[in-house]
């Protein structure tokens, strides 16, 4: 197993410009979540899914859009890029909502918006 | 919003020493997790914690989780220069919960 997989691992964006960020896993996980990680900030949720086509809004969402057409894949898109978007992205997923569940991190994507 | 408090921030600590962090809240949590974190790398799961006053360990790693539920802490033995890396407490807020609450973290340093 691959485990989780995000791709790319680095990008350099220009105010304004979209993009999207991927995300896919092998363990047939039903629960999957976007988070970013600043500096001194810890990580904070931005959305997340509990199956395909059932996604819901985190701590902050505001910028970006997510979609879950597969149980594997849970891409996250930039509308248009701003500074201060310029973070590391964490994917994740864990099989259910149970306490002793694992949760499974991606390699994160760090991303620069000039 | 539920918070999750970190303590210390940083610590930087001579290679053999003992060290704790701790994670507090004024909420209370159905379970506790604890992360590992390596630069340029995801978080790694350590443990789970579930049972208020749960104490788990891990070789030289002990976990405690309060009896109220609301705080847990992160004991460390003897460390070694392997043990560096960023911890992160994270808090499910009820069962069932899909959603963590993770703290800021404690950048531990352990120099050699």
């Amino acid at each position: 197993n691959a485990g989780v997989t995000q791709t790319p691992k680095f990008q350099v964006l220009k105010t304004g410009q979209s993009m999207t960020l991927q995300c896919a896993q092998d363990m047939n996980h039903e629960y999957m979540s976007w988070y970013r990680q600043d500096p001194g900030m810890g990580l904070r949720l931005i959305h997340y899914s509990v199956g395909a086509g059932i996604t819901d809004q985190g701590e902050v969402p505001n910028g970006y859009n997510v979609s879950r057409s597969t149980t594997e894949d849970f891409p996250l898109r930039l509308l248009s890029a701003a500074p201060s978007q310029t973070s590391v992205y964490f994917c994740a997923s864990r099989s259910s909502g149970g306490a002793g569940d694992t949760q499974y991190f991606g390699p994160g994507t760090r991303l620069t918006v000039l | 919003t539920q918070l999750l408090e970190q303590s210390p921030q940083f610590l930087s600590i001579q290679e053999g020493e003992n060290l704790t962090v701790y994670c507090n809240s004024s909420s209370v949590f159905s379970s506790l997790q604890w992360y590992r974190q390596e630069p340029g790398e995801g978080p790694v799961l350590l443990v789970t914690v579930v049972t208020g006053g749960e104490v788990k360990k891990l070789k030289r790693l002990t976990f405690q989780f309060g009896d109220a539920r609301k705080d847990s802490s992160l004991h460390i033995t003897a460390a070694q220069p392997g043990d560096t890396g960023l911890y992160l407490c994270a808090g499910v807020s009820g069962a069932g919960s899909y959603q963590l609450t993770f703290g800021k973290g404690t950048k531990l340093s352990v120099i050699p």
